[in-house]
């Protein structure tokens, strides 16, 4: 089955600063990565995703990009702000179905 | 009520009990699943089901049974449970999954917070 290892698991930052998340998947024939936010006592929410057919995507101070050959995809925030701080999720999806496998979530802190 | 509810929200049960939790959708989406959330790890799949059908079984033990008699509702039934069985457990659902999806976008519920004792 699909495997996910997420990088690094806590991370803390400046206001202002950028911050870059990494995930690894084993399985080739994922087609589907998203990235799900999740605010203290919350629950998840998608906030970006990116299929394999795509090399990068950017949503405003959000990017994703993927590397289908290393099987690596990113997520990076530009100019964070104490109200990105939160866990992040990546995922990739089994096989070609589009239902996804989670990582181990990273904690963002955004010191203002 | 929109979005996905989940009830209950909270449950202690004692290891011989046998408990449901249960969650509704009201999106006209056609996938839903069973996430269990821990510290030790997070998100994982347990159970999918795609129009009805589960398409997905992450080699979950038997202690813990879905059901989905239609769209809207899943349930996940729950009996001789263990203590490290403890934890949130997420409900979510989605358009569709599958190869013709084209993005699969969940919309998770708040969960269902269970301590086995």
């Amino acid at each position: 089955g699909e495997n996910v290892e997420q990088h690094p698991s806590t991370l803390s930052v400046q206001e202002g600063d950028s911050a870059v998340i990494k995930c690894t998947y084993s399985d080739s024939a994922s087609n589907y990565f998203p990235w799900y936010k999740q605010e203290l006592g919350k629950r998840p929410q998608l906030i970006i995703d990116i299929r394999s057919n795509v090399g990068e995507k950017k949503d405003q101070r959000i990017a994703v990009t993927l590397n289908k050959t290393a099987k690596h995809f990113s997520l990076h925030i530009t100019e964070t702000q104490p109200e990105d701080s939160a866990v992040y999720f990546c995922a990739a999806s089994i096989g070609g179905s589009y239902i996804p496998t989670f990582g181990r979530g990273t904690s963002l802190i955004v010191h203002p | 009520e929109t979005g996905v509810t989940q009830t209950p929200r909270h449950l202690v049960m004692g290891m011989t009990n046998k408990k449901s939790l249960k969650c509704e959708q009201h999106l006209g989406h056609n996938a839903m699943y069973w996430y269990k959330q821990s510290a030790k790890k997070p998100l994982e799949l347990m159970f999918v089901y795609n129009f009805k059908e589960q398409t997905e079984n992450n080699s979950v033990p038997s202690r813990f049974s879905p059901e989905c008699p239609n769209s809207s509702h899943l349930f996940l039934h729950l009996h001789t449970l263990q203590p490290e069985d403890s934890a949130l457990y997420l409900c979510a659902s989605s358009q569709a999954a599958g190869a013709l999806s084209g993005a699969n976008v969940l919309t998770f519920g708040a969960g269902s917070r269970l301590t086995v004792l």
